[in-house]
């Protein structure tokens, strides 16, 4: 198995929602990173976790909060989000060794209105 | 710090053509290179990547990476184009820096790619 699955494919929610993504992976990975994209712009860094502690928070606001319950499984639980944080929320998954590849789900695009 | 630049927004190639999507990076240390593309509301998929050996990477889908260490660059070719490569292509690089073991990647802003019949 060597998928990232990511739910819902899409969400939409009001400003005073809360919502969570959900990530899985099963290749054993042990680390895990929730990216933000806009259309036609690179991916952009949120938060890493490592053996499933957070070791990297890209002064990401707080109504985004990132929880790993366990190696396999990572959520992204928003709240009170804005109109500009729509956009596709990807998460990725790696082996810690630096030479190997990411590899990416197939995102949720999200949608605040 | 790392980096990689893509200097072209926009590649446009007849179908049946060579395409190159081009890539130049800016590290310390030694570069260990990554390409993936995108499909549209899609997430991303792996390519190939370059770590050490050969300086021509063979991936998937008929494409292949050009490592030149002189001009800092690792360029996407192929040789016959197909229009279903068309696709959002993004160069990336992991972090090398001392301490750094989570080997972060950091992406270039993305060549989009059209093939036409």
């Amino acid at each position: 198995d060597t998928e990232v699955t990511q739910t819902p494919k899409h969400l939409v929610m009001g400003m005073t929602n809360k919502k969570s993504l959900k990530c899985e992976q099963h290749m054993g990975h042990r680390a895990m990173y929730w990216y933000k994209q806009k259309a036609k712009k690179p991916p952009e860094l949120m938060f890493v976790y490592s053996y499933e502690k957070l070791s990297i928070n890209e002064s990401v606001p707080s109504r985004f909060s990132p929880e790993c319950p366990n190696s396999s499984l990572l959520n992204l639980h928003l709240h009170a989000l804005q109109p500009e944080d729509s956009a596709l929320y990807l998460c990725a998954s790696s082996p810690r060794q630096v030479e190997t590849e990411a590899f990416f789900g197939q995102g949720t695009r999200l949608t605040v209105v | 710090a790392q980096s990689v630049a893509q200097p072209e927004d926009q590649v446009n190639v007849a179908e049946g053509n060579p395409l190159t999507v081009k890539c130049t990076y800016s590290v310390s240390g030694n570069p260990y290179l990554f390409w993936y593309v995108q499909y549209p509301n899609r997430g991303l998929q792996f390519l190939l990547k370059y770590i050490t050996g050969d300086n021509l990477v063979k991936g998937s889908y008929g494409f292949e990476a050009e490592f030149n260490k002189s001009q800092t660059s690792f360029h996407l070719k192929k040789p016959s184009a197909l229009v279903s490569d068309s696709a959002l292509y993004f160069c990336a690089v992991r972090d090398m820096t001392r301490g750094s073991t989570l080997g972060r990647l950091y992406f270039g802003r993305g060549t989009q790619l059209t093939v036409w019949p």
